[in-house]
């Protein structure tokens, strides 16, 4: 079945450091991607989405591309702040219109 | 708000007791999804609703478990026979047809002791 690996935490960095998490996806098909976040004691919020391949989704500085080659969609930022301190799913749509998600990838920044 | 409502925030419960979750989706939402959240792990996927209809259930979703939605617009989760493996987040989402991003509720946390 469909399925999403991403890296595991925590990721620990300091302030304007710049960010990468990784995440691979296997399904049949193209589906849609996504980064969802959870900031503490919050629930989950979309970040970003790409609907096809080398769509690249855009939010609060944070970036990812839809990489149909290698299968990825990795999450990055140039610069991160303490308040992009969170949780970080990489998730897939399957054909069936539900998410299917990584295990999280906890992000620490320290001032 | 209009955003995705659940309740009760969390629930502690005994072993062996019912438990009963209610998610009130956005408004126009006709999909409407539940998902389990533990510890350290992604959210996984227990059942979904395209108004009243159940359309999926998951293999987690024992005989203990039932899920209903019967006007198509709030739907409850039942645990019967509560198991301290049971202890998670219950997260509900909903969505629009034709529309890709689910909208997620804050969650139910249930601790069974």
């Amino acid at each position: 079945g469909d399925s999403v690996t991403q890296m595991e935490g925590p990721v620990t960095l300091s302030e304007e450091a710049c960010l990468t998490i990784n995440c691979t996806y296997t399904a049949t098909g193209y589906p849609s991607l996504f980064w969802y976040v959870q900031y503490p004691g919050e629930g989950l919020q979309l970040l970003l989405k790409a609907t096809k391949a080398d769509d690249k989704g855009s939010n609060k500085g944070f970036e990812a591309t839809y990489r149909k080659e290698t299968t990825s969609f990795h999450l990055e930022k140039g610069s991160v702040q303490v308040s992009d301190s969170a949780v970080y799913f990489c998730a897939l749509m399957d054909s069936s219109y539900k998410l299917i998600f990584g295990s999280g990838t906890r992000l620490l920044v320290r001032p | 708000d209009t955003g995705v409502s659940q309740n009760p925030r969390h629930k502690i419960t005994k072993r062996g007791q019912n438990v009963t979750f209610r998610c009130d989706p956005i408004s126009e939402h006709n999909r409407l999804y539940w998902y389990r959240q533990t510890l350290g792990q992604g959210p996984e996927f227990l059942t979904y609703f395209q108004n009243e209809a159940q359309l999926e259930k998951s293999r987690l979703l024992s005989d203990r478990f039932s899920a209903e939605r019967p006007k198509g617009s709030f739907s409850t989760l039942e645990i019967q026979r509560t198991e301290q493996g049971d202890s998670a987040m219950y997260l509900c989402a909903s969505r629009l047809d034709g529309t890709g991003e689910l909208f997620f509720g804050e969650g139910s946390r249930l601790t069974v002791l």
